[in-house]
C-alpha cells in the first residue's frame, strides 16, 4: 500500500498523560499537513511541513502540541498534558509540490487518521 | 460566519437519484475547490478538484465551481448504495508560508436507499 499511514489508529489514554502520533506521508511527497477533526465537523488546519521545515501553525495548536517532521520523511505529532477537549481524531496528508507554472492543484492525500479519547 | 458554509444534512434519496450537494464561500482568495468523500470512522478520500471556477466531470460525478456567486457543488449521477457517505467540501489558497491548508465546510451525510 504506498498511501498515507498513521499509528495508532486508536489512542485511549487518561487526562494529563502525553501522547505521540506518527504519519507516514507518500513517499515522494514532499508536504505534509495535520488536521484535527472532531464529531461532525470537517477537519480542521494544525500545522504544515514542506520537507523537513514547520513553516505554518494555526492558532489551534497550543504551546502543548509539537510536530516534527525529521529528514523530511514521516512526522510526529506530540500533545502533553492531554485534556479531554483534544478528544478527536487527527488526520494527517501529504500532496507533492512543484515549483514552476501552471500552479499545483494541490492534491492532499489524507490517511486514515488516529482516534484519540482523553478519559 | 463561517468560512465555509455547508448543509450537514441528513439527506436520504432512493438509488438511481440525481444527487446535488454544495458549499458557499466567503473567502474571495479561495483558488482550488475539492470534493472528499468520508466513510464513518476513516479519513477523507479525494473525489474531484477543480481549479479557479467551471466544471469537471469524472464518471458519475460533476463538480462546478462559480466563483463569482462564491459557490460549489457536486453532482451524482445514478446514485448507489456504496455512495452512502460523508461528503466534505474543501477549498485553498496559498498562504503566505506557502501552504495550500484546506479549508473544509461541515460535510453532508448521504445515505441512498436500494
Amino acid at each position: 500500500d504506498t498511501g498515507v499511514s498513521q499509528d495508532p489508529r486508536h489512542k485511549i489514554t487518561k487526562r494529563g498523560q502525553n501522547v505521540t502520533f506518527r504519519c507516514d506521508p507518500i513517499s515522494e511527497h514532499n508536504r505534509l499537513y495535520w488536521y484535527r477533526q472532531t464529531l461532525g465537523q470537517g477537519p480542521e488546519f494544525l500545522t504544515y511541513f514542506q520537507n523537513e521545515a514547520q513553516l505554518e501553525k494555526s492558532r489551534l495548536l497550543s504551546d502543548r502540541f509539537s510536530a516534527e517532521r525529521p529528514k523530511g520523511s514521516f512526522s510526529t505529532l506530540e500533545i502533553q498534558r492531554t485534556e479531554q477537549g483534544d478528544s478527536a481524531m487527527y488526520l494527517c496528508a501529504s500532496s507533492l509540490a512543484v515549483f514552476w507554472e501552471p500552479p499545483t492543484p494541490n492534491e492532499q492525500f489524507f490517511g486514515p487518521g488516529t482516534r484519540l479519547t482523553v478519559l | 460566519q463561517k468560512e465555509v458554509e455547508q448543509d450537514p444534512g441528513p439527506l436520504s434519496v432512493p438509488e438511481g437519484a440525481i444527487v446535488s450537494l454544495n458549499c458557499t464561500y466567503s473567502n474571495s482568495a479561495f483558488q482550488y475547490f475539492m470534493w472528499y468523500r468520508q466513510y464513518s470512522r476513516k479519513g477523507p478520500e479525494l473525489l474531484m478538484y477543480t481549479y479557479s471556477s467551471g466544471n469537471k466531470e469524472d464518471g458519475r460525478f460533476t463538480a462546478q465551481v462559480d466563483k463569482s456567486s462564491k459557490y460549489i457543488s457536486l453532482f451524482i449521477r445514478d446514485s448507489q448504495p456504496s455512495d452512502s457517505a460523508t461528503y466534505l467540501c474543501a477549498m485553498s489558497a496559498k498562504s503566505g508560508a506557502g501552504s495550500y491548508q484546506l479549508t473544509f465546510g461541515k460535510g453532508t451525510k448521504l445515505s441512498v436507499i436500494p
